[in-house]
């Protein structure tokens, strides 16, 4: 078992792009979790998957981020029209139960 | 008021010496509390996880759980210069998400 894998590491984007980023949890976890962090806080919850089904996105998220879990094995995260406040370090993390994560090493966004 | 509430500190504590991390929360209602540890420009690690009250040890970690003040600590004993990181207390909600605070800065005195 390789942990949790997130690709591309690093992302830089012009303002206004669409980006995309993948996450391939721990092949036995059905739990898989998104955050995102900038300097000095914790990680934000944005979103969070049972197998396929996303079962709560964070009210502080726009509708310009979607997440998916097709067939409840990777996820991908998109952010469209991305913009300055966009820029952080994108973490997916996955679990057997709603308990103990596993964090892959992250994305890092950032938006010029 | 915040979901999870940490001092951000910096911390600064002796080597040898023990680190005390403390930790709010305010859903009374939360079942499952953690300790993750982040080194700078790393993810997070868990090191603790406590699920009823009273204290959890592992090695030099020990874990404290009082659900009536909804307070959640952390103690490393015999610090170490490797134990210099950001501590993340995270707790899970009723609804099974789990909610970070900003994370304590802990840095050894060596």
């Amino acid at each position: 078992d390789t942990g949790v894998s997130q690709n591309p590491r690093h992302k830089i984007t012009k303002r206004g792009q669409n980006v995309t980023f993948r996450c391939d949890p721990i092949s036995e976890h059905n739990r898989l979790y998104w955050y995102r962090q900038t300097l000095g806080q914790g990680p934000e919850f944005l979103t969070y998957f049972q197998n396929e089904a996303q079962l709560e996105k964070s009210r502080l998220l726009s509708d310009r981020f979607s997440a998916e879990r097709p067939k409840g094995s990777f996820s991908t995260l998109e952010i469209q029209r991305t913009e300055q406040g966009d820029s952080a370090m994108y973490l997916c993390a996955s679990s057997l139960t709603p308990r103990e994560l596993t964090f892959g090493s992250g994305t890092r966004l950032t938006v010029v | 008021q915040k979901e999870v509430e940490q001092n951000s500190g910096p911390l600064s504590v002796p080597e040898g010496a023990i680190a005390s991390l403390n930790c709010t929360y305010s859903d009374r209602g939360s079942q499952s509390f953690f300790w993750y540890r982040q080194y700078s420009g790393k993810s997070p690690e868990l090191i603790m996880s406590i699920y009823s009250n009273g204290d959890k040890e592992d090695g030099r970690f020990t874990a404290q759980l009082n659900k009536a003040s909804q307070y959640v600590s952390l103690l490393i004993r015999d610090s170490q210069p490797s134990d210099s990181a950001t501590y993340l207390c995270a707790v899970t909600a009723r609804d099974d998400k789990i909610i970070f605070g900003k994370g304590t800065r802990l840095h050894i005195l060596p």
